[in-house]
């Protein structure tokens, strides 16, 4: 079985500040891969960053990078510059491999209410 | 980038009428969609996995008679929520699995309220 664990329910940065988004993660499959989304008010789910349990550097995609820990397993969600409108609820979500038969869906963690303050 | 449409987006409807709602693949075709139910504040949890021209596949815990899922296509899953009642009150979101390369996107969501 998966399992997602953000225990952070909420968190507050100041404006142009770095903020850090933990992601710890349990799974037995040797192959997997990382998501984090960004879900504001309005309610749909935006997709942010991806990194595969194979992949070699942490992913990075404009503001989010991604600090992949495998051995710790752990995925954190880095924002870089923060902005108001990066106030949101994020998820951290896995996808494990073909073989495992988990590979179909997404496993959410609990989710990280953030908020940047101006 | 690859659009999934949810409709209606939000809904308000009397305790015992059944609720329809569609997930389309604006621009692809979704051998599997996936629905998800959040209550406010809370994670995304897993209902069903709908696969094209089969049964969908339930989560434990999941009543496959109240919540009715159908794919009869590969642009086009639909839940059905039955004699729906206030404690079914919930955001609806449905995820499509792109054939060709297996990326999920995510629909709009939809907010379902039951007087």
């Amino acid at each position: 079985a998966q399992k997602i664990t953000q225990t952070q329910p909420g968190m507050f940065v100041q404006e142009k500040e770095a903020v850090t988004l933990d992601c710890t993660y349990d799974t037995s499959d040797p192959s997997y891969g990382l998501f984090w989304y960004k879900q504001p008010s309005s309610g749909e789910m935006i997709f942010l960053i991806y990194q595969g349990s194979y992949d070699q550097q942490n992913a990075t995609e404009g503001r989010y990078s991604l600090n992949f820990q495998k051995a710790r397993k752990s995925a954190n969600l880095v924002i870089s510059a923060s902005q108001l409108g990066d106030s949101a609820m994020y998820f951290c979500a896995m996808r494990g491999s073909v073989s495992s038969g988990s590979a179909r869906q997404l496993t959410f963690g609990s989710g990280t209410q953030l908020t940047v303050l101006p | 980038g690859a659009v999934v449409s949810q409709h209606p987006s939000w809904v308000i409807c009397k305790s015992g009428t059944s609720v329809k709602i569609e997930c389309r693949s604006l621009d692809f075709q979704a051998t599997t969609m996936f629905w998800y139910r959040q209550f406010p504040k809370q994670s995304l949890m897993l209902m069903a996995t709908s696969n094209e021209g089969s049964k969908a596949t339930y989560e434990q815990g999941v009543e496959k008679d109240k919540f009715l899922i159908n794919h009869a296509s590969l642009t086009l899953s639909t839940l059905t929520v039955t004699s729906a009642h206030p404690e079914d009150s919930s955001f609806y979101i449905c995820s499509a699995r792109r054939a060709s390369t297996g990326e999920l996107f995510f629909g709009e969501g939809s907010r379902l309220t039951v007087l």
